[in-house]
């Protein structure tokens, strides 16, 4: 198994243009999560979703968008790029939401917004 | 506000020491409460979790204590060895949702 990818691993956009970020699992997982990292600090949830057709806000959810049509992927849309949303996004998945059930995270693109 | 404050940012241990990095968080409702471990361009990857209903979970040269009563717990690494060196994250977990510590670089001298 690949685990969770994500693409592309680095992007420079230009303040105002948009983009998408990819998420792929091939764990059957139900469950798959955004966050992002920002230097010296912890990952902050943005979105996260509990099966296809379900999503629902984290912690940071302004500037982006969500949609997840199938298992397996679950796409992070970023419409009018700010300088704020540089970071290093991370996408994760789990089988299923409950205590002790592990996330396992991809590799992570690294965003930066001039 | 769902917060988990840790410490410290850095930590240098020798070789063969103990590494503790400390978490404290103010919500009673967290019921999960995951270690985890991140190398420099990669992703988190856990580490070790415990319940709150568990003062403390052994496994290999990792230990997390748990002080329920004062909302603390802590990663306890034995003979550390150069190849600990990496980022630490604590987290706590409600209803679905992990809040992230803001980690410690711990930095394991040969």
């Amino acid at each position: 198994n690949a685990g969770v990818t994500q693409t592309p691993k680095f992007r420079i956009l230009k303040i105002g243009q948009s983009m998408t970020l990819q998420c792929a699992q091939d764990m059957n997982h139900n469950y798959m999560y955004w966050y992002r990292q920002d230097p010296g600090m912890g990952l902050k949830l943005i979105y996260y979703s509990v099966g296809a057709g379900i999503t629902d806000k984290g912690e940071v959810p302004n500037g982006y968008n969500v949609s997840r049509s199938t298992t397996e992927y679950f796409p992070l849309r970023l419409e009018l790029a700010a300088p704020s949303q540089t970071s290093v996004y991370f996408c994760a998945s789990s089988y299923s939401g409950s205590p002790g059930e592990t996330q396992y995270f991809g590799p992570g693109t690294r965003l930066l917004v001039l | 506000q769902q917060q988990v404050k840790q410490s410290p940012q850095s930590l240098i241990v020798q070789k063969g020491g103990i590494s503790i990095i400390n978490c404290a968080y103010e919500n009673t409702a967290f019921d999960y409460f995951p270690w985890y471990q991140q190398f420099p361009g990669k992703g988190p990857a856990l580490l070790i979790a415990i319940r709150p209903d568990v003062s403390e979970k052994k496994e290999g040269r990792f230990t997390i204590s748990f002080n329920k009563s004062a909302k603390q717990f802590s990663l306890h690494i034995m003979d550390s060895q150069p190849g600990d060196s990496a980022t630490y994250f604590c987290a706590a977990r409600r209803q679905r949702q992990l809040t992230f510590g803001s980690g410690t670089q711990l930095t394991v001298l040969p």
